[in-house]
């Protein structure tokens, strides 16, 4: 079964770090891209950011170009999203998609990062 | 990198047909063949419903298709039915190897 479970969520203060992760399986992990996408509470889906298959190109939304970073472990078969200077706003669920190109075709289940004081 | 436009919600009584329209730009919806639609059921991870502008995966129901004109994609339900209840968001590839979801719309079966 192809799957993807995220984990490392939880409650973390302004400015802190959080790192998250996303174990696959079920399929040839580094033959695919991979992305974060996240879902602030009641809000729509925002692309955040995205790794090629082999780790050679990441690419970001504006609003976490600078404070977040994309990096995968294909011998792993894990995705990571190391998040720095987090901020309020932050505060989402955080669900890693598989990928090539478009579209997202498989996502987890999702982790929840609460960014507050 | 801003947000498609999709109508905030649209309702349908069952057996109906409804149409959801998800509007960019030329630098996105108009640039790429690629738009893709997902569905949301509340508390569940997105699931993919249309890609590559009107194709459906394996084991989407054939009442969903979509079609594009110019820089606007849209999905379009028939025979609507209580389960399509959900929220729906388009999603286009984007300058610099980005990507841009739609602001979402609220379908709901009256």
């Amino acid at each position: 079964e192809v799957q993807l479970v995220e984990s490392g969520g939880g409650w973390v203060q302004p400015g802190g770090s959080l790192r998250l992760s996303c174990v696959a399986s079920g399929f040839i992990f580094s033959s695919y891209d991979m992305s974060w996408v996240r879902q602030a509470p009641g809000k729509g889906l925002e692309w955040v950011s995205g790794i090629s298959n082999g780790g050679g190109r990441t690419n970001y939304a504006d609003s976490v170009e600078g404070r977040f970073t994309i990096s995968r472990g294909n011998s792993k078969n894990t995705l990571y999203l190391q998040m720095n200077s987090l901020r309020a706003e932050d505060t989402a669920v955080y669900y890693c998609a598989k990928h090539q190109g478009l579209p997202f075709d498989i996502w987890g289940q999702g982790t929840m990062v609460t960014v507050s004081s | 990198q801003s947000a498609l436009t999709q109508p905030a919600s649209v309702s349908g009584s069952p057996g109906q047909s409804i149409t959801i329209s998800c509007t960019g730009t030329s630098s996105d919806v108009g640039n790429y063949n690629l738009v893709s639609w997902y569905q949301q059921h509340p508390g569940k991870a997105p699931k993919l419903m249309i890609y590559e502008g009107s194709k459906r995966p394996s084991g989407v129901s054939n009442r969903f298709s979509a079609s594009k004109s110019g820089s606007t994609s849209s999905l379009t339900i028939s025979g609507l039915q209580a389960e399509d209840e959900a929220d729906y968001y388009c999603c286009s590839h984007a300058a610099g190897n980005t990507y841009v979801f739609g602001t979402g719309t609220k379908v709901t079966v009256l």
